[in-house]
């Protein structure tokens, strides 16, 4: 069964701290995998895609990698701002058709 | 460049009424998704359509919805009759024309938040 299980559930830290959030996904045939950062109250925004040759990937602050050989994947957020409190998701795309599959999301909290 | 708009963005309503929520999806985005999203189930795809054309509905819950998307700059999402346990915030989102839409990115609305006491 094609799945997508991302951990912890939730994140507390505090401001100008560093954290990792994780996705591990079950789905084949695997094409790409994004993550998408969700404000409270808004629509998810893509922050970044990964492909099945690329292993790091870094938008400003937020660091992405892949093992496609462990189906795993993690986003590293640096220096975390009050801004960066959201849910972020993870989704992984088949690559036999058109199908996103949806993780749950990391409720993220940051303090100051 | 405006994004995907929809309206309403709140909407209270009671058990039986027929509800509808509109979309606008980005200019010259040819995908346009409808999905729900609740805390027990996270994001859920309702439909698809591709240049006006419905795609994939196996994602519509009942015959109690329908949606519609009569050209390329509006949509809407129909209930009818409501029940409580359609309460959730539904999402639109657009995907620009890409041959091969697994590499798409989705543009999400605002969302509408659905209430049915």
């Amino acid at each position: 069964k094609n799945q997508v299980e991302q951990s912890p559930q939730s994140l507390i830290i505090l401001e100008g701290k560093n954290c990792t959030l994780q996705c591990n996904y079950t789905v084949s045939p695997f094409s790409n995998l994004r993550w998408y950062k969700q404000d409270t109250g808004r629509g998810p925004v893509s922050l970044t895609i990964m492909t099945f040759s690329e292993n790091t990937k870094s938008n400003g602050r937020y660091t992405a990698t892949l093992d496609a050989d462990t189906k795993q994947s993690s986003l590293h957020i640096t220096a975390s701002q009050l801004s960066d409190s959201a849910s972020y998701i993870c989704v992984v795309s088949l690559d036999s058709n058109y199908q996103l599959i949806w993780g749950a999301g990391t409720k993220l909290i940051i303090k100051p | 460049d405006a994004g995907v708009i929809q309206s309403p963005r709140h909407e209270v309503t009671e058990m039986g009424q027929e509800v509808t929520l509109r979309c606008k999806p980005i200019s010259g985005h040819d995908y346009l998704f409808w999905y729900r999203q609740t805390m027990m189930r996270g994001l859920e795809l309702l439909i698809y359509f591709n240049n006006n054309v419905p795609i994939d509905d196996s994602g519509m819950p009942e015959d109690r919805f329908s949606a519609k998307m009569p050209n390329a700059s509006f949509s809407t999402l129909k209930i009818q009759p409501s029940e409580p346990r359609d309460s959730a915030v539904y999402f639109c989102a657009s995907s620009p024309p890409d041959r091969e839409i697994l590499t798409g990115e989705l543009f999400f609305g605002e969302g509408s938040r659905l209430t049915v006491l």
